[in-house]
């Protein structure tokens, strides 16, 4: 998994409580990124970020918001979960130098809200 | 378990034989495409990449085929095996450094 990490790897939650995935990597590399994967509609970008503190919306950045206050680790957060929101969420990471095209993957996170 | 998977195009292929799985893509100002393969729970799984100054890329038992004119690429997979068995999925990239964008895949099932 190219040194990626995540956390929970499963959470079951409910509808209304604030939920917080970590991506932590060890590659040091500049772009982290998190997406969501559904039934139907693949992989789906929902924020990104390209370095320490800097982030951008992705396709489907509606009640997510992000944090990356160091390098290694980059944080979704679901201010008050719903229903809609169940689904499995990777992190991807990604170079910056010459040739550093490929975006690696996390093992994913499964969370479920009731 | 896998639910990814439910509702994809699948290809069935006989162990031994080539699978070529396809993929048309959106935006022709694309310029770096990249093959993924995703088994069951798990992160997708780098494979082949490509970049639009060629058409053609091989690697171990995969080649990555490119035609910029009708925007398709396509994946081979030579003499395929069980562990082969998994979703594909194609990805784009705009342009620099933007985020890529993913095709929603294609089952492969290998039969024994």
């Amino acid at each position: 998994d190219a040194g990626i990490t995540q956390s929970p790897r499963h959470k079951v939650t409910e509808t209304g409580t604030p939920v917080t995935l970590r991506c932590h990597q060890t590659e040091n590399h500049r772009y982290m990124y998190w997406y969501r994967q559904d039934p139907g509609h693949g992989l789906r970008l929902i924020h990104y970020s390209y370095g320490v503190k800097d982030t951008d919306k992705g396709e489907v950045s509606d009640g997510y918001s992000v944090s990356r206050s160091k390098t290694e680790d980059f944080l979704l957060t679901l201010e008050s979960a719903t229903s809609s929101q169940t689904s499995v969420y990777f992190c991807a990471i990604k170079g910056s130098g010459l040739g550093s095209d490929t975006q690696y993957f996390g093992p994913g996170t499964r969370l479920t809200v009731l | 378990g896998e639910s990814v998977g439910l509702h994809l195009p699948t290809l069935s292929v006989q162990e031994g034989d080539n699978s070529i799985i396809n993929c048309a893509y959106s935006n022709s100002a694309s310029d770096y495409f990249i093959w993924y393969k995703q088994e069951s729970g798990k992160g997708p799984q780098f494979i082949i990449d490509i970049r639009s100054n060629m058409d053609k890329r091989q690697g171990q038992r995969v080649t990555v085929l490119l035609n910029k004119t009708v925007k398709h690429l396509s994946l081979q997979i030579a003499a395929t095996q069980p562990g082969d068995s998994a979703v594909y999925f194609c990805a784009e990239r705009n342009s620099g450094n933007t985020p890529l964008v993913f095709g929603k895949g294609t089952r492969l099932s290998v039969i024994a």
